[in-house]
């Protein structure tokens, strides 16, 4: 398996403008997390799903974010509109069942202007 | 969640071992004891975890106090590509991670 797929990589984005973040997990795994990185807060825990489903979303900052998991291979992490200190790196991670190893994307590196 | 405490930052020379501490003095009787290291640019990895006993695998050792109240992280040889922050974790049931500051170690030639 290639491991959990994020894309794009980088993204550059002006103020206001709409934000879309996707991931792909790791084939067979049925737990899928968002998480947000700062120097300022570290890693956060953004949401989860547990086969498709949200499990708890408390971590998400705000109405402007929302995630969304339509099928087992494939979820969305949306900023709408964006902001500049929405500029974060943006990780997300797949796991067999949660207590097991997490196994992460390589992140998608997201600066709003 | 029951939290960790772990020193900001370390420095080891390379080819020695190193010893990573971690304390959890309010740890629950069902929480695992994980440990994930990110290196520069890249996301967090999993490196091992236990319970009770102490555990070895190919990347680490982890050291479990008999009180369970603390634990240590030791690899074996540390390399120029082990440079990176390392992660104490508390986890239990169904809980997701969630990550600390961690600590970052330094391998110097």
């Amino acid at each position: 398996d290639a491991g959990v797929i994020q894309s794009p990589r980088h993204e550059v984005t002006e103020m206001g403008q709409e934000v879309t973040l996707r991931c792909k997990p790791i084939s067979g795994h049925d737990y899928l997390f968002w998480y947000r990185q700062t120097m300022m807060r570290g890693l956060e825990l953004l949401i989860y799903f547990n086969n498709n489903v949200p499990i708890d979303d408390s971590g998400m900052p705000e109405d402007r974010f929302s995630a969304k998991m339509p099928n087992a291979s494939f979820s969305t992490l949306k900023i709408q509109p964006s902001e500049p200190r929405d500029s974060a790196v943006y990780f997300c991670a797949s796991s067999q069942i949660s207590g097991t190893e997490a196994f992460f994307g390589q992140g998608t590196r997201l600066t709003v202007v | 969640d029951a939290k960790t405490t772990q020193p900001n930052s370390m420095e080891s020379n390379e080819e020695e071992p190193v010893h990573l501490p971690c304390n959890h003095s309010t740890i629950s009787g069902t929480d695992y004891i994980h440990w994930y290291r990110q290196l520069p640019s890249q996301g967090p990895e999993y490196v091992i975890h236990g319970l009770t006993s102490n555990v070895n695998n190919r990347m680490a050792s982890l050291a479990i106090a008999e009180d369970r109240k603390s634990s240590t992280l030791i690899l074996h040889r540390a390399t120029l590509r082990d440079a990176a922050v390392y992660y104490c974790i508390l986890k239990s049931g169904n809980t997701p991670l969630v990550f600390g500051k961690g600590t970052r170690l330094s391998v110097i030639a």
